[in-house]
């Protein structure tokens, strides 16, 4: 059964900051993505990573993929307020073609403060 | 547009009872989704569609039934109503197999409640 393991699970951090979220996950996989999610809304789709050595930025987030490590991680740079969110990392068991089944992370809830 | 709609958002109700909660998208996908969020964040798969057949049910009581009419609804039908099934219940889409690049697409999500 495929394992996906996020931490932190809980972040506080200052505004200003970096910080990293990490995701391990246990069988071999090349699809991860990432998702953010605001309280009480739905999950919105930041990356989507689908190669060993993939990287995406958008704004102050990047997200990298080492699919040997099975470990995904999610950089914060100069964290502003408005990052403060529940994050997710999925993977898909499955890969080349991939599948339906995407197993979630616990999530990681981010808390920006001034 | 709203990509993926669901109906009800917020759905109150006594336990014995049986629900359906509606699930839309407009985004010409082939497959689509229900997951179960608990009340620790925690996001699991519960059934998927494509073109209207389903392809995975992962262990869920029968209580629970998905009816796909046509590609674009997915409905979920929920009979018996436990506390337990106190949650809020999101369906997604996505292309398919088609593309490398699909992600799945959220609604809003709809909070049951089981009193």
């Amino acid at each position: 059964e495929l394992k996906v393991e996020q931490n932190p699970l809980f972040l506080s951090m200052q505004e200003g900051k970096n910080y990293t979220i990490y995701c391990n996950y246990s069988t071999t996989s090349d699809r991860l993505y990432w998702y953010r999610q605001d309280p009480g809304k739905s999950l919105e789709s930041l990356f989507v990573l689908l190669s060993n050595g993939a990287v995406k930025q958008e704004g102050r987030l990047m997200a990298s993929l080492d699919t040997k490590a099975r470990l995904s991680t999610l950089h914060i740079t100069a964290a502003v307020h408005d990052l403060s969110a529940t994050y997710f990392c999925a993977v898909d068991p499955y890969s080349g073609a991939g599948s339906y089944q995407l197993t979630f992370g616990k999530g990681t809830k981010l808390s920006v403060i001034p | 547009d709203t990509a993926v709609s669901q109906t009800p958002k917020y759905l109150v109700t006594q336990m014995g009872n049986d629900k359906s909660i509606k699930c839309e998208q407009n985004l010409g996908h082939d497959t689509m989704y229900w997951y179960k969020q608990d009340s620790k964040k925690f996001l699991k798969i519960m059934f998927s569609y494509n073109n209207k057949e389903l392809i995975i049910n992962e262990t869920v009581p029968n209580r629970f039934s998905p009816k796909s009419p046509d590609k674009a609804h997915l409905n979920l039908h929920i009979n018996s109503l436990e506390l337990g099934d106190s949650a809020v219940y999101f369906c997604a889409s996505s292309p398919g197999l088609a593309g490398l690049t699909d992600t799945q697409y959220f609604g809003p999500g709809t909070r049951l409640t089981v009193l």
